[in-house]
Formats: structure tokens, C-alpha cells, sequence
């Protein structure tokens, strides 16, 4: 699986929209990025995932840049429930295969008033 | 729908002992994958199962192992414990038909059961 790049830390304002980057530079065709984050001791929370093109859902939308190298979880309206650790991921989506998912260190969000 | 519920959520042993931690996957999820997290290491993958048979294998020595029930339940077990083993122990469930439609590998994960070994 491709690695992944993103900052340590982030600030937000609550309220305002969190823009989360992440740098995949080496990225092939048939992998997708994958989001997921983690509220202190928790376990982690699927976010979004996509492959090419922009997604968006309940939660957050995904904006992969054409080349693909790089991609940003936008949290439209952040609260201060979405404080926590984002992870990027890029991965391999398997044919009934095995998989498993990489973890780098994240991107600590701190939403705050 | 229920999600995934790992049973222990805390659990205290002691160093040489073992111990054994379980996972119900969501209801329909056919794989289950377990992970390590620690301060230190951050989240690492231990192994997964499908279809009662372990298809991928993190890392980690032979005192770490696991199984998967006919019903997708797994369980996985630390034999002989280290210090070092004191974790959160995650375990993340996912639909996984063959063909790999995009999403059905998606991996949801569980609370989490927090081992502390003294």
C-alpha cells in the first residue's frame, strides 16, 4: 500500500470547516484512500473512502486532486465532537483477498470554541 | 444494526499468564481483522480472518493467535504475557464478497478491549 503523508496537528475553529490534507504521492491506479478517525481511546471511525472521484457523505466530504497524489477530508461544519486523530489510508481494495490497513500517526484535529 | 462488540472491555492480568479476547463482528461480516494499539507502536496489525481460516498475518510473535467461528465470531489469545503486550486490542469486522465490489471491504471497528498486564 502507497504511504501517506499529513500534518501532526490542526486547528478549527468550531463551526467553521476543517480541511484535512494528505500527500499520496505514490499511489497506483487500483488503490482507494480511505479516512478514518479516533476519538480519544476509542475505536476507530470509518469516515469516507473513494478512488478517483469526489465523495461526500453524512459526515465529511473527499476531494482527490486529479493526479491523485493528494486528497482533503473537509469536515464542513466542525464541532467540538470531532475533535480526534485523522487517518489517512491508502490501500488496495482486495478481490476476497486479505487486507489489513495501515496506520500512520494521523493528524490530531483540535476543534475549539 | 449493531456494531461490532469486543468483549472484555478491561481487562488486568498478570505477567506469564494468558488471556483470551473476543469480537462479535456486525451482523453479516464475514471477515474480522484485529490490531494493536499501543503509545508507542501505534496501531499495527495482528491478523485476519475469513471464512474461519486466517488469510493475512501481521508482525507479531507466535503467542499472539486467533480464530474465527462458523458464525464470524473470532477470538484471539496472548499466551504467556509481557509487559509490552499492555494495549488496546481492537478488532474491525467487513462485508468482503468476492469481487471486491468498492465499499464492502470497508472495516468497522469495535470499542476496543484495554489490557493491562502487570
Amino acid at each position: 500500500d502507497a504511504k501517506t503523508t499529513q500534518p501532526t496537528s490542526m486547528d478549527c475553529a468550531e463551526g467553521r470547516a476543517a480541511n484535512l490534507p494528505c500527500n499520496h504521492s505514490t499511489i497506483s491506479g487500483n488503490e482507494y484512500v480511505y479516512w478514518y478517525r479516533q476519538i480519544h481511546s476509542q475505536g476507530p471511525q470509518y469516515i469516507i473512502h473513494g478512488l478517483k472521484n469526489n465523495e461526500t457523505n453524512e459526515m465529511a466530504s473527499l476531494i482527490i486532486t486529479e493526479d491523485r497524489k493528494s486528497s482533503t477530508l473537509i469536515l464542513p461544519h466542525a464541532t467540538l465532537r470531532d475533535t480526534a486523530v485523522y487517518y489517512c489510508i491508502v490501500r488496495d481494495q482486495p478481490t476476497g483477498t486479505a487486507s489489513k490497513l495501515t496506520f500512520g500517526t494521523g493528524t490530531r484535529l483540535q476543534v475549539t470554541l | 444494526k449493531a456494531g461490532v462488540t469486543q468483549t472484555p472491555r478491561y481487562l488486568i492480568k498478570t505477567r506469564g499468564q494468558q488471556v483470551t479476547l473476543s469480537c462479535s463482528p456486525i451482523s453479516g461480516h464475514r471477515s474480522v481483522s484485529w490490531y494493536q494499539q499501543t503509545p508507542g507502536q501505534g496501531l499495527q496489525f495482528l491478523f485476519e480472518y475469513f471464512s474461519e481460516t486466517q488469510r493475512n498475518k501481521g508482525n507479531f510473535p507466535g503467542r499472539f493467535s486467533g480464530r474465527q467461528f462458523s458464525n464470524s465470531r473470532s477470538e484471539m489469545n496472548v499466551s504467556t504475557l509481557e509487559l509490552g503486550d499492555s494495549a488496546l486490542y481492537l478488532c474491525a469486522s467487513s462485508l468482503k464478497i468476492a469481487g471486491g465490489v468498492s465499499g464492502t471491504d470497508t472495516q468497522y471497528f469495535g470499542p476496543g478491549t484495554r489490557l493491562t498486564v502487570l
